[in-house]
Parts: structure tokens; C-alpha cells; sequence
């Protein structure tokens, strides 16, 4: 049974970097049909995409925090990573990471099948 | 940029049908995507593809789309529909892109 789990700090300072990483159980990341993605939700609020990476390395970015983002992906331990630099009480969310499906044939991305419980991330000093 | 727009809340009572509007502001449109979030749980699939239902989900959900405007639709709404719906969609470059939500009640 494929599981996602997100472990990091739950809280950061503010203009610190938050650093998360997602541990995939019960199937390889290293596949073709899935890229591998990170969502946040700030208390009360809806739901904000952050980027998304595939087993190779590609990405894609939230435009709008593609200037403080970075995601990694290392095979080797089954788990993909988000860097957020210099954040503010405004990054203070729940961030959950997720799987979206990827039709390869048609280079396009799909459903977000499986999500992980979520974690919240209180930037505060 | 690529938006998608939700009415922020809908309310129905228990048996009658429940119909949540997602507008993309650009063509031509992807598939769009319905996911189901209650209080302190991780976001469920519910249609994916713009109709398609996953396993496991109640045929009592339902996705539509003309043109620009998708609607999930929950025929003979249960107390336990009662949630937040969002939809996400995204354009050829990979960006992905969550409507606002909707707040489903059921009175």
C-alpha cells in the first residue's frame, strides 16, 4: 500500500529556509508515470500548489514563489524534498506532499492520487 | 496567469442535489480534476479527467464539463458530503493551478 510522509521541523523563524522532505513507502519513486508533488494550506484557507518533480529531476514551479523554492528528489532513499527560503508568518501552513499521476505519452500532468497526512509549519520566532 | 473560480459556498438539504461550479478563465481547457477535504484530513480524489470517478467513491458523484466550466455534481447528498470541494486544473507547461474551494453544507 503506497503511503507519503512528511517529517520536518513544525517550526521555523522567520527569513530562515523551511526544509521538508517526503519518504515514499510501498512503491519506487523512481517511475515514469508519477511526477511528485508538494501543496500547502495556510489555517483557514485553501489549498496552494508549490511545485512538482519528476523521478529524473524535472520541475515545476508555483510561479509566484519560484524565486524561494527548490525541490530534489533523491531515488537512492525513495524520498523528494522542498526548500522554502527566507520565509514570513505568511508561509505558515499545513504543507502536504503528493503523488500526480503523469501521462507520459501526452506529457501531461493528472490527478493528485495519493496525498500524505500533512504537516503544519508555524514560522514564528 | 491560469485561474479557476468556485463559488465560495453552497448549501443543500439531505436527498437533493448538490452542483459546484469550477469557470476556467482561458482556453483551451485541461482536465479538470475534483477533490473532496474534510476538517483535518488530507484531500481526497472524487472525479478525475473531468468525469471519471475513482474506485471507492459513490456513484452519487458525478463531474461534468461545457466549454470553460466544469460542475461536480453530488445527487442525493448524505450528511457525510458535507466538506470542502476543490478543483485543480493546469496548462500545457506543467503549472498546477486549485480553484478557491467551495464550502458544501448540508442543512
Amino acid at each position: 500500500q503506497l503511503q507519503l510522509q512528511e517529517s520536518g521541523p513544525g517550526l521555523v523563524k522567520p527569513s530562515e529556509t523551511l526544509s521538508l522532505t517526503c519518504t515514499v513507502s510501498g512503491a519506487s519513486i523512481n517511475s515514469r508515470d508519477y511526477f511528485w508533488g508538494w501543496v500547502r494550506q495556510p489555517p483557514g484557507k485553501g489549498l496552494e500548489w508549490i511545485g512538482s518533480i519528476w523521478f529524473s529531476g524535472n520541475t515545476y514551479y508555483n510561479p509566484s514563489l519560484e524565486s524561494r523554492i527548490t525541490i530534489s528528489v533523491d531515488t537512492s532513499k525513495n524520498q523528494f524534498s522542498l526548500s522554502l527560503t527566507s520565509v514570513t508568518a505568511t508561509d505558515t501552513a499545513v504543507y502536504y506532499c503528493a503523488r500526480l499521476e503523469y501521462d507520459f505519452n501526452n506529457y501531461r500532468m493528472d490527478a493528485f492520487d495519493i496525498w500524505g497526512q500533512g504537516t503544519l509549519v508555524t514560522v514564528s520566532s | 496567469s491560469y485561474e479557476l473560480t468556485q463559488p465560495p459556498s453552497v448549501s443543500v438539504s439531505p436527498g437533493q442535489t448538490a452542483r459546484i461550479t469550477c469557470s476556467a478563465d482561458a482556453l483551451p481547457k485541461q482536465y479538470t480534476y475534483w477533490y473532496q477535504q474534510k476538517p483535518g484530513q488530507a484531500p481526497l480524489l472524487v472525479i478525475y479527467k473531468d468525469t471519471e470517478r475513482p474506485s471507492g467513491i459513490p456513484e452519487r458523484f458525478s463531474g461534468s464539463s461545457s466549454g470553460t466550466i466544469v460542475t461536480l455534481t453530488i445527487s442525493g447528498v448524505q450528511a457525510e458530503d458535507e466538506a470542502d470541494y476543490y478543483c485543480h486544473s493546469g496548462d500545457s507547461g506543467g503549472t498546477v493551478v486549485f480553484g478557491g474551494g467551495t464550502k458544501l453544507t448540508v442543512l
